[in-house]
């Protein structure tokens, strides 16, 4: 069965400063993936998605991630973080069609001035 | 497009009652998932409809049920409600192939029991 860690609960970050959220997943085929965003009180809110081609996916509000099947992981990045990127986000992984997503811990960012 | 829709927003019920939660899908999307999100547990897997039939549970006991209506829209239902049963519980909508596209989330139901 797959799983999913995300192995930092909570990050501060400066704002302006870059961002890189990690997320480790377990599948013994390709999985798909996925980084959601959720504000407090809110829904989750999708980022951006993998299942197959460039392993470098461009997502919404300036979020990029990399698969990188070596490593087993899709990390998230930002160069630059906004007070608005504060929210919790979430890693899930896919299997094949027709299967729920599994959802990592989530990782809280936080952003000083 | 109208999102997903869920109610209410807020339950307050009393241990050993039981509640209905209900979500609309977005028009079109034939599949709807629950999740239950706790501090402590994280998002888990409660289970999934796709037209009409329950395609896929989670590790969830039999107090948690849910049903699909022929217009997409579902309904899930905790008996006997536990104080662990508080929870934020959200639902997702598909197209059906999950995996290719994801969820669309509703903005969830926050079920405190007392």
């Amino acid at each position: 069965a797959q799983s999913v860690t995300q192995p930092d609960i909570h990050i501060t970050v400066s704002e302006g400063a870059s961002l890189e959220l990690r997320c480790n997943y377990s599948y013994g085929a390709t999985p798909y993936l996925f980084w959601y965003v959720q504000s407090p009180g809110q829904g989750l809110q999708l980022l951006l998605k993998y299942f197959s081609g460039d392993t470098l996916v461009q997502g919404i509000k300036g979020f990029e991630a990399e698969f990188k099947r070596s490593q087993s992981s899709f990390n998230l990045r930002k160069p630059s973080v906004h007070w608005s990127d504060a929210a919790e986000y979430f890693c899930a992984v896919g299997a094949q069609a027709g299967t729920a997503l599994i959802f990592g811990k989530g990782t809280t960012l936080s952003v000083s001035s | 497009k109208a999102g997903v829709t869920q109610t209410p927003r807020y339950l307050i019920k009393t241990r050993g009652q039981q509640v209905t939660l209900s979500c609309s899908p977005i028009s079109g999307h034939r599949s709807v998932s629950w999740y239950q999100q706790t501090p402590g547990q994280g998002l888990q897997f409660l289970f999934e409809y796709f037209s009409e039939t329950q395609r896929n549970k989670g590790n969830f006991p039999g107090r948690f049920s849910g049903r699909q209506f022929s217009n997409s829209r579902s309904e899930m239902n905790v008996s006997t409600l536990e104080l662990g049963d508080s929870a934020l519980y959200l639902c997702a909508s598909s197209t059906g192939q999950t995996t290719n596209y994801g969820y669309t989330f509703g903005s969830g139901t926050r079920l405190t029991v007392v």
